[in-house]
């Protein structure tokens, strides 16, 4: 089992509406949960940190998480063309000693005009 | 701002070249990282590094090696550079505070070994 997963999309939504993107990671220990997008040939750009169970809200994006499950997500409300882009999830490893952090592979968001 | 400084964004060399990759952070950051990025298989960690001086293999880092003899500054070496070392190099840094930080990256450096 991977350590971080993600559904590697493409995820279509139609500008304007709610894009949600998911990740679940398998180590019930990991403390803390990072959002990053990438447009195509850039490089990561974090968006989102949370580090506590519930919601967190910046503008347009919400991030979710849920220790219990080992689920974390990202809302995108109102979705623009310009948020087209591959959005990865990160979190700690066990013990979070190293300050390294697991990376999924990415979901690629398409917002349709 | 944190500002991550990778010296080139394009870099094309030969096989068996020694190729340096340099990596310069202005925030002051303990931990700093080198990674590649290949389509399909997502970001993998080959080095970092928690202090000057001091160093850790990542998952990948056979064919690489790695220096940081001041704080802001993290080199990547490749020894004798191979075509399967083609790829994306994205460098990052870190503080230490609290628990683990948020990982803030370069631009990345598109480097093609022909």
């Amino acid at each position: 089992q991977k350590e971080v997963e993600q559904n590697s999309g493409p995820l279509s939504v139609p500008e304007g509406a709610i894009a949600s993107l998911n990740c679940t990671y398998s180590d019930r220990v990991s403390q803390s949960f990072f959002w990053y997008r990438q447009y195509s040939g850039k490089s990561p750009e974090l968006i989102m940190s949370i580090y506590s169970n519930g919601d967190k809200e910046d503008g347009r994006f919400t991030a979710q998480l849920n220790k219990a499950s080992q689920y974390v997500s990202l809302l995108i409300r109102d979705s623009q063309p310009s948020d087209s882009a591959t959005y990865l999830c990160a979190v700690t490893p066990a013990g979070g000693a190293t300050n390294k952090l697991i990376f999924g592979t990415g979901t690629l968001l398409a917002v349709q005009p | 701002d944190v500002k991550v400084t990778q010296s080139s964004r394009y870099l094309v060399k030969r096989t068996g070249e020694k190729v340096f990759l340099e990596c310069v952070q202005d925030m002051d950051h303990e931990n700093m990282f080198w990674y590649r990025q290949d389509p399909g298989l997502g970001l993998r960690l080959i080095y970092f590094s928690y202090d000057v001086k001091m160093k850790e293999k990542g998952d990948i880092p056979e064919g690489y090696s790695v220096s940081r003899e001041k704080k802001e500054r993290f080199s990547l070496i490749l020894e004798s550079a191979s075509t399967n070392q083609t790829s994306m190099y994205l460098c990052a840094s870190s503080r230490t505070f609290r628990g683990n930080q948020p990982q803030h990256f370069g631009d990345g450096t598109r480097l093609s070994i022909l």
